[in-house]
C-alpha cells in the first residue's frame, strides 16, 4: 500500500536554528498538509497546499514557517529559527484530489528543540 | 466553524471490558467525513474508519464498532472485550468533504486496558 514518508523520524537542534522536515507525498496526490502535535495535546492543523502554493493556514503557521514543494516528489517544512516551543511532532499527509477523503499521514517526525 | 470534543481524557478499564469512546462535532457543512486514529505509544497515527455524513450505517471490524449519529451529532467508538494491546490515544476528527479537507482533531482519549 503507498505511504507517505517522512524524514528524519527524530531531530534535535538548537534553539534558533533553521530546520527542514521532509515528506514524501504518495505520487498522484495533490494535495499536501502539515500537521503538528506538542507531547501530550491533540494534533493541530499547521497549513495546506495544492498546485504550488498554500491554500490555508492555520494561526500556528506565522512567518517563522514555510513550505516547499521543490521538485516532484519531495514537500517540505522549514523553520527558520526554532524555538523551544516548536518541539513537536510534525505530522505530514496527503490526499488524491477533491472531495476524496483519503487522508494518509506519514508516521511523523519528533523535533527536540534543546 | 469546526470543532471535535472528546469529553473523555482518560479511561482505565480492565481487560476484556466493554469500553466506548465519545465523540461529538460540530460543523455547518452538511457533507463531511469523520474519522478514528489510534495513537500508540511510537507515535504514529494508525488511522482506523473514515464515515461520511451521509452513511449513518453503524460499523463494525472484529472487536471495534462505531456508532453514527447525525441528530446528536456524535460519532462514538466501541472496543468490545478490550485488550491489552488496546492501551493508546484515540482521536476522532472531522474534516469538511470540498474545500481544503483539512482536519480538526479532537483533544484524544487515553485508553489504558489493564490485564
Amino acid at each position: 500500500e503507498p505511504e507517505v514518508t517522512q524524514t528524519p523520524s527524530h531531530q534535535v537542534t538548537q534553539m534558533g536554528q533553521e530546520v527542514i522536515l521532509r515528506c514524501v507525498p504518495i505520487s498522484n496526490h495533490l494535495y499536501f498538509y502539515w500537521y503538528r502535535q506538542i507531547l501530550g495535546q491533540k494534533v493541530e492543523f499547521l497549513v495546506s497546499f495544492y498546485n504550488n502554493e498554500i491554500s490555508e493556514k492555520s494561526e500556528i503557521f506565522d512567518d517563522q514557517f514555510s513550505v516547499e514543494r521543490p521538485d516532484g516528489s519531495n514537500f517540505t517544512l522549514k523553520i527558520r529559527s526554532t524555538k523551544l516551543e516548536d518541539s513537536a511532532m510534525y505530522f505530514c499527509a496527503s490526499r488524491k484530489g477533491e472531495g476524496d477523503s483519503g487522508y494518509t499521514f506519514g508516521s511523523g517526525t519528533r523535533l527536540t528543540v534543546v | 466553524a469546526q470543532k471535535v470534543t472528546q469529553a473523555q481524557t482518560e479511561i482505565s478499564v480492565v481487560e476484556k471490558e466493554d469500553v466506548t469512546l465519545d465523540c461529538v462535532y460540530e460543523t455547518r457543512d452538511t457533507t463531511y467525513y469523520l474519522f478514528w486514529y489510534k495513537q500508540p505509544p511510537s507515535g504514529e497515527l494508525v488511522f482506523l474508519i473514515r464515515r461520511n455524513s451521509f452513511d449513518e450505517q453503524n460499523e463494525i471490524s472484529g472487536r471495534y464498532s462505531w456508532n453514527f449519529q447525525k441528530s446528536t451529532s456524535s460519532f462514538n467508538f466501541t472496543i468490545t472485550a478490550s485488550q491489552v494491546v488496546d492501551s493508546a490515544v484515540y482521536f476522532c476528527a472531522l474534516s469538511e468533504a470540498w474545500g481544503n479537507n483539512d482536519m480538526r482533531f479532537g483533544a484524544g482519549t487515553r485508553l489504558t486496558v489493564k490485564p
